[in-house]
């Protein structure tokens, strides 16, 4: 079973600045197989990247993400106001699961 | 667009059977895709409970696997969830969500719908 880890657990940022997120994988994650999703309060996650570092339709490309193997990057290249939330990631394939999560909060 | 509504009950009491549905509108589940349950608890992260195909081949999540039991039905386009003997750790926010995989990440989200399991 693939554990996933996230970190940091809050990162608390102005708009307008660089984001970088941290997923890291217990087992190493076969084909990419990571996603990234951002969730807001009071609404479902919404998908952001797949295969590691494919945009998912309609999400902004200051949205970037990273990585193979066991350690993967989501990061966000200027922070809109709108972009303050929850972001997990998922590894998926053979097996499923979602890290605990990241806050990105207003500092 | 594809949309995804989840339905049922908000209260279950403990010991009972967890039941949902979850309508998709927008796109015909005869067509593919993988259709999937995710929950959260309260204020904690996401976990996949399972998912179907249209051919009604399941997919579980192996620590929920004896308790859930999922089905399709392609002619009202919908699919649905059964959790037995639920327990108060069973509370949380449920989902609905299409996907490309068994186990895959998902690109369509229903809203979710809380269901409290109290006596």
């Amino acid at each position: 079973e693939i554990v996933l880890t996230q970190s940091p657990g809050t990162l608390s940022l102005s708009p307008g600045e660089r984001a970088t997120l941290s997923c890291r994988a217990s087992q190493s994650v076969s084909s990419s197989y990571l996603a990234w999703y951002q969730q807001k309060p009071g609404q479902a996650p919404r998908l952001l990247i797949y295969g590691a570092s494919s945009r998912a339709t309609g999400i902004p490309d200051r949205f970037s993400g990273s990585g193979s193997g066991t350690d993967f990057t989501l990061t966000i290249s200027r922070l809109e106001p709108e972009d303050f939330a929850v972001y997990y990631c998922q590894h998926y394939g053979s097996s499923t699961s979602f890290g605990p999560g990241t806050t990105v909060d207003i500092k | 667009q594809v949309q995804l509504q989840e339905s049922g009950p908000g209260l279950v009491k403990p010991s009972e059977t967890l039941s949902l549905n979850c309508t998709v509108s927008g796109y015909s589940i005869s067509s593919g895709y993988y259709w999937g349950y995710i929950r959260q608890p309260p204020g904690k992260g996401l976990e996949w409970i399972g998912s179907i195909f249209q051919s009604g081949s399941t997919y579980h999540n192996p620590s929920l696997k004896s308790r859930v039991t999922t089905s399709v039905d392609t002619s009202k386009n919908q699919f649905s969830l059964k959790l037995s003997s639920v327990t108060a750790a069973d509370t949380a926010v449920y989902y609905c969500a299409r996907g490309p995989g068994p186990r895959g990440y998902f690109d369509y989200w229903g809203q979710g719908t809380l269901v409290t399991v109290s006596s």
